[in-house]
């Protein structure tokens, strides 16, 4: 069975640094691309990035380039979501995502439950 | 680079049938190719309907259908039921480096 199973829920401080985590299990983890999807308070879902983790390719939507980092460690078949600086704008539910490997698009079959980050002073 | 419209609203009755639109606002002829559909329920991860225009994924019952026509991509949910109010996201290719992008989302809501 497939499973996509995130880490917590974070309370930090504007500035501080973070890196969430999506464990994958029951599929080869290397072989299908990870997303990463930004769910802000009562509104909808962004696309973030996502990342290859057989070469550790990535790639990030012009919103979020430059704002985040995402990785993966395939020793333990976990992806990551890492900020060096948040904001109190980055408060919002963050998911992990498997990419659907049937099909032309980039969609996405098995969602991790979801992480919320909470940034506040 | 494309962004995805819908209706912020749909509703029906139990049993009948309703229509979600997502529009783009480029002329990419790819976004209209590539369109798939979620829906999430409040507080839950969202649920992959449809994939490239028409197709479900195994275990999605065919209530749920896809369409496009023009510049519009649509689904259509049929015999509706309870577990139907959600919202509902369309999600496209976007253009450049945009790979992925998702509609503004549709609160459906079984009168």
């Amino acid at each position: 069975e497939v499973q996509m199973v995130q880490s917590g829920a974070e309370v930090k401080e504007p500035g501080e640094s973070l890196k969430i985590s999506c464990e994958a299990s029951g599929y080869r983890f290397t072989t299908h691309w990870i997303a990463w999807v930004r769910q802000m308070p009562g509104k909808g879902l962004e696309w973030m990035g996502m990342i290859y983790p057989d070469d550790s390719g990535t790639r990030y939507s012009p919103s979020f380039q430059g704002q985040i980092t995402i990785s993966a460690d395939k020793s333990v078949s976990t992806a990551y979501l890492q900020w060096s600086s948040l904001k109190a704008s980055d408060t919002a539910m963050y998911y992990c995502a498997r990419r659907f490997p049937i099909g032309s698009g980039w969609n996405f079959d098995y969602w991790g439950q979801g992480t919320l980050v909470t940034v506040s002073s | 680079q494309s962004a995805l419209t819908q209706p912020p609203s749909a509703s029906g009755s139990p049993g009948q049938s309703v229509t979600i639109s997502c529009s783009a606002t480029s002329n990419d002829v790819d976004v209209y190719k590539y369109v798939s559909w979620y829906r999430q329920h409040p507080d839950k991860a969202p649920k992959l309907l449809i994939y490239d225009v028409s197709k479900r994924p195994s275990g999605v019952p065919d209530r749920f259908s896809g369409s496009t026509s023009g510049n519009t991509a649509s689904l259509t949910v049929s015999g509706l039921q309870a577990e139907d109010e959600a919202d509902y996201y369309c999600s496209s290719y976007a253009g450049g480096n945009n790979l992925s992008v998702f509609g503004t989302g549709t609160k459906v809501t079984v009168l």
